[in-house]
């Protein structure tokens, strides 16, 4: 079983809809919770960032951490075209800090 | 421009020359991570230095590739020997601790073997 399963399959969604994405883990000592948004060629680029259980929300986007279920999720509300990227999620369980990934949602956002 | 730098951007080489990744932190950071992206995959932990010191290299393989972070310079990824499965693009990442901060990633080395 893999430390963490993202269902890698492409997202097209119209302008104005809500983006969700999720990811599952396996691991129990996973304590942090990122959300990196990737754009083609480009390095990530930290979107969403939680510690533990709960919720946390940045403008149009809502970051979601069950602990209980080990799944994550991502929403995109008012989803824009400048929206269209791979997003990426990763845990990591703290100490030396090494993350671990999923393989990402690449989401194109249709005017 | 505080953010990770890597150079070179691009990288060609024919296999079984050596490629070196150069990777310098965000300013005031002294943890760096190496992570590795074939492609179709996510991004695969490959190494953890501080200065001077390997601390996790548990995703390096084992033969051909390593990595350090001298007192002086940037952190080096060195991969001896290449073969056309090396190609992908290496992200470097930094933290200020690793109590759990955030990393912040460099723009990337694309490596292609020939």
């Amino acid at each position: 079983q893999k430390e963490v399963e993202q269902d890698p399959g492409p997202l097209s969604v119209p302008e104005g809809a809500i983006v969700s994405l999720n990811c599952t883990y396996s691991n129990s000592a996973f304590q942090y919770f990122m959300w990196y948004r990737q754009y083609s060629r480009k390095g990530p680029e930290l979107l969403m960032y939680t510690y533990s259980s709960g919720n946390k929300e940045d403008g149009r986007f809502t970051a979601q951490v069950d602990k209980s279920s080990k799944y994550i999720s991502l929403f995109i509300r008012d989803s824009q075209p400048s929206d269209s990227a791979t997003y990426l999620c990763a845990m990591s369980a703290g100490g030396n800090n090494r993350l671990a990934f999923g393989k990402g949602n690449q989401v194109v956002v249709i005017p | 421009n505080a953010g990770v730098m890597q150079n070179p951007r691009h990288l060609v080489r024919r296999r079984g020359q050596e490629a070196r990744l150069r990777c310098s932190p965000m300013k005031g950071h002294s943890h760096v991570y190496w992570y590795r992206q074939l492609p179709e995959e996510g991004l695969k932990f490959m190494v953890y230095l501080q200065k001077e010191n390997i601390i996790d290299e548990s995703g390096m393989p084992k033969e051909r590739f390593s990595a350090e972070f001298p007192k002086e310079g940037p952190s080096i990824l060195r991969i001896q020997q290449v073969v056309r499965g090396d190609s992908a693009a290496y992200f470097c990442a930094s933290t200020g601790s690793s109590g759990g901060e955030t990393q912040y990633f460099g723009p990337g080395t694309r490596l292609l073997v020939l």
